[in-house]
């Protein structure tokens, strides 16, 4: 079945600081591939998403490339903020009949003045 | 305006006790969704309906009983509580399969 895998956290940065977070999933074909992110106490939030090979999306000066050769969809940022604590969820979305989102264990970023 | 809404935000119950989650959305999506999200964070899918239709039901006990009065609502109904029902469920919506728009979440806590 379809699985994403997520970097474990949490992940403690200074702010400005350039941000990493691993993805990694295993489906058949070309599925949709999203990151959400979770601020404490509330739902969560699409950051940004691709749906084909090598798209790149990007949204918040987060971005992140669709990476069919190596199954990977890694969050990027340049210089992080305090505001940009959260969990991030990547999630998938696969083509096999009717398919909901399938998440990854979500990574916490912490960040520090 | 909110999206997707849920109510209550918190439930806290006795073990053994009935509850529902209510859900509405005024995106005028056709799919509806329940989620599941333990204490590590991990989120899982409860059920799915489009148009008002059970899509998918995973293995879920049977003591859960989700109903869609119509496309905007989609409601939770537990029964006999326990212990290891307390957890965030999430309502969230899509236009077919497209991304998910989540609700704030319902904390549920059984005593």
């Amino acid at each position: 079945g379809d699985s994403v895998t997520q970097m474990e956290g949490p992940v403690t940065l200074s702010e400005e600081a350039f941000l990493t977070i691993n993805c990694t999933y295993t489906a058949t074909g070309y599925p949709s591939l999203f990151w959400y992110v979770q601020y404490p106490g509330e739902g969560l939030q699409l950051l940004l998403k691709a749906t084909k090979a090598d798209d790149k999306g990007s949204n918040k000066g987060f971005e992140a490339t669709y990476r069919k050769e190596t199954t990977s969809f890694h969050l990027e940022k340049g210089s992080v903020q305090v505001s940009d604590s959260a969990v991030y969820f990547c999630a998938l979305r696969g083509v096999s009949g009717y398919s909901t989102l399938t998440f990854g264990k979500g990574t916490m970023l912490l960040v520090s003045p | 305006d909110t999206a997707v809404s849920q109510t209550p935000k918190y439930l806290v119950t006795q073990m053994g006790n009935d509850k529902s989650i209510k859900c509405e959305q005024n995106l005028g999506h056709d799919t509806m969704y329940w989620y599941k999200q333990d204490s590590k964070k991990f989120l899982k899918i409860m059920f799915s309906y489009n148009n008002k239709e059970l899509i998918i039901n995973e293995t879920v006990p049977n003591r859960f009983s989700p109903k869609s009065p119509d496309k905007a609502h989609l409601n939770l109904h537990i029964n006999s509580l326990e212990l290891g029902d307390s957890a965030v469920y999430f309502c969230a919506s899509s236009h077919g399969e497209r991304e998910g728009y989540f609700g704030p979440g319902t904390r549920l806590t059984v005593l």
